[in-house]
């Protein structure tokens, strides 16, 4: 089946620096990509939906200038955590579809931690 | 609105049936979806049903639909110790690929 590679799977990092997730669809084009945040013991909250090569569309509550997403190619959709703080530790996970079609293909998650 | 619920936690015995529920509100969903999450892992799809469908199995895996109730059922037969995981249960209310999640189901399985 398709694969979706997410890295870092754990990062830790200081309070106010920004961290970089990436998410890559292995051996398919991915014309849209989203990305999931998880809380512990919570279900996946969906962030956003990305769009190869247009803006990424934003749910409502999250703030798109501290999570900048950016999808510049079909194999390649990144998450930026800006000026991380501790209430942002959380799992993110993405996940890309081909079409809008029925299957999503997730990647296995970051871990951030921000102390 | 939309809104998945699912309960919190389950436990069986090895060897045991699991049944795993979830209910939605959105009866517009063409898809909803069951998916499976290892302890520090991302989601693993494990099976999916179309709407119009009432019931769908897959080896060990059964999946009711009762649309007019909008219940979803996951029954995993011959439950194993590694079938231990967080079970998620998502509609697609309006297509395009964006699914709602229910809370998740812890399941147990004890030897």
């Amino acid at each position: 089946g398709a694969v979706v590679s997410q890295h870092p799977s754990r990062v830790i990092c200081k309070s106010g620096t920004s961290v970089k997730i990436e998410c890559r669809s292995l051996d398919f084009q991915a014309t849209t990509m989203f990305w999931y945040r998880q809380f512990p013991k919570k279900s996946l909250m969906l962030m956003a939906t990305s769009n190869e090569g247009s803006k990424a569309t934003y749910e409502q509550g999250v703030e798109k200038d501290k999570f900048l997403i950016n999808h510049a190619s079909l194999t390649l959709s990144t998450l930026t955590v800006t000026s991380a703080h501790p209430e942002d530790s959380s799992f993110y996970i993405c996940s890309a579809t081909v079409t809008t079609n029925e299957k999503l293909f997730f990647g296995s998650g970051t871990q951030l931690s921000v102390l | 609105g939309e809104d998945v619920e699912q309960s919190l936690f389950l436990s069986v015995r090895e060897g045991d049936s699991s049944v795993i529920n979830c209910t939605y509100t959105d009866s517009s969903s063409t898809y909803l979806y069951w998916y499976k999450q290892e302890p520090g892992a991302g989601l693993q799809l494990l099976t999916y049903i179309f709407s119009n469908m009432d019931m769908k199995q897959d080896q060990r895996l059964t999946v009711l639909l009762n649309k007019k109730d909008k219940h979803l059922s996951l029954r995993i037969a011959d439950t194993q110790t590694g079938d231990s995981a967080i079970y998620f249960c998502a509609e697609t209310p309006n297509q395009g690929g964006k699914l709602i999640f229910g809370q998740g189901t812890e399941l147990s399985v004890k030897p």
